[in-house]
C-alpha cells in the first residue's frame, strides 16, 4: 500500500521569504503522479501543482516549485516570495498512474499548516 | 470556483440519526470522488463512482453508502451516525475514470454529530 508522510505539522514564514515544505511516500509502482493541494481557511482545496513521476523535470508553477526525487522517494515543494495569501495547510498527495484497476484515487499526507508572517 | 457543488454546506444532527449528502460534478465530468476529512483519520478516500458505476472504494464504513445517479450527481447517504462520524466531506470530480490530471473538489459538507 501507498503511504505519503509529511513531518512537519507547522510551519512559519516571514513574507517575501522563501520556504520549502517536505513530503516522502512509499510505493512499489514505477509510475505515479504527486501532488500539492492548498486548504486556505475556507476549506476549499486547491491544486497547486502537480509531477508526473516519469518526467525527470521538476514542475514549477508561478511561484510555486517542486524537487522531485524519486529514489529517495522524497516531493518537497518550494514557495517563493510568500504572500500572505500563502497562508493555509498543504497536502501532499499520490495517485498511481491510470491503467487498467487504478481509479485515480489520491491518497494524502497528514497536512502541513503554513503562517505566513507580515 | 471548482464547478463542483455541494450541498448543504453544514449539517448538524443527532447521533442515531441518517443524512444524506449531494454532489453535483463540473459539467461534463463523469467520476465523483468522496473523501472525508477528520482531526483523527486526516483526508481519505471514501468511494467513486464513473458514469453511475461503483469503481472503487477505499476506508468506507459500512453505515455509508453511495450513489451517482444518470444525470451524474452523487448523493453519499451516512446512517447510525456517531459522535467519530463529525467531519468535512468533500466531493471531487474528474472527466476520465482514472484522471491524469487533476480532481475538482466541491466546497465539502461538514457534518457535525451531536
Amino acid at each position: 500500500a501507498q503511504t505519503v508522510t509529511q513531518s512537519q505539522p507547522e510551519m512559519s514564514v516571514q513574507e517575501a521569504e522563501t520556504v520549502t515544505l517536505s513530503c516522502t511516500y512509499d510505493t512499489s509502482e514505477s509510475n505515479y503522479y504527486l501532488f500539492w493541494y492548498k486548504q486556505p481557511p475556507s476549506r476549499q482545496m486547491i491544486l497547486v501543482i502537480r509531477q508526473e513521476a516519469y518526467k525527470q523535470q521538476n514542475a514549477t508553477e508561478n511561484r510555486f516549485s517542486v524537487n522531485f526525487q524519486k529514489a529517495a522517494k522524497s516531493f518537497s515543494l518550494k514557495i517563493s516570495d510568500s504572500q500572505l495569501g500563502d497562508t493555509a495547510m498543504y497536502f501532499c498527495a499520490f495517485m498511481k498512474s491510470p491503467n487498467a484497476g487504478n481509479t485515480g484515487k489520491l491518497i494524502f499526507g497528514q497536512g502541513t499548516t503554513l503562517q505566513v508572517k507580515p | 470556483d471548482s464547478g463542483v457543488t455541494q450541498t448543504p454546506k453544514h449539517l448538524i444532527t443527532a447521533t442515531g440519526q441518517r443524512v444524506t449528502l449531494r454532489c453535483s460534478p463540473r459539467s461534463g465530468d463523469l467520476s465523483v470522488y468522496w473523501y472525508q476529512q477528520s482531526l483523527d483519520q486526516g483526508l481519505q478516500f471514501l468511494i467513486q463512482y464513473y458514469n453511475g458505476e461503483e469503481r472503487a472504494k477505499g476506508n468506507i464504513l459500512e453505515r455509508f453508502s453511495a450513489q451517482q445517479f444518470p444525470d451524474l450527481h452523487s448523493e453519499l447517504n451516512l446512517s447510525s451516525l456517531e459522535l467519530g462520524d463529525s467531519a468535512l466531506y468533500f466531493c471531487a470530480s474528474s472527466v476520465a475514470l482514472a484522471p491524469v490530471y487533476e480532481q475538482y473538489f466541491g466546497p465539502g459538507t461538514r457534518l457535525t454529530v451531536t
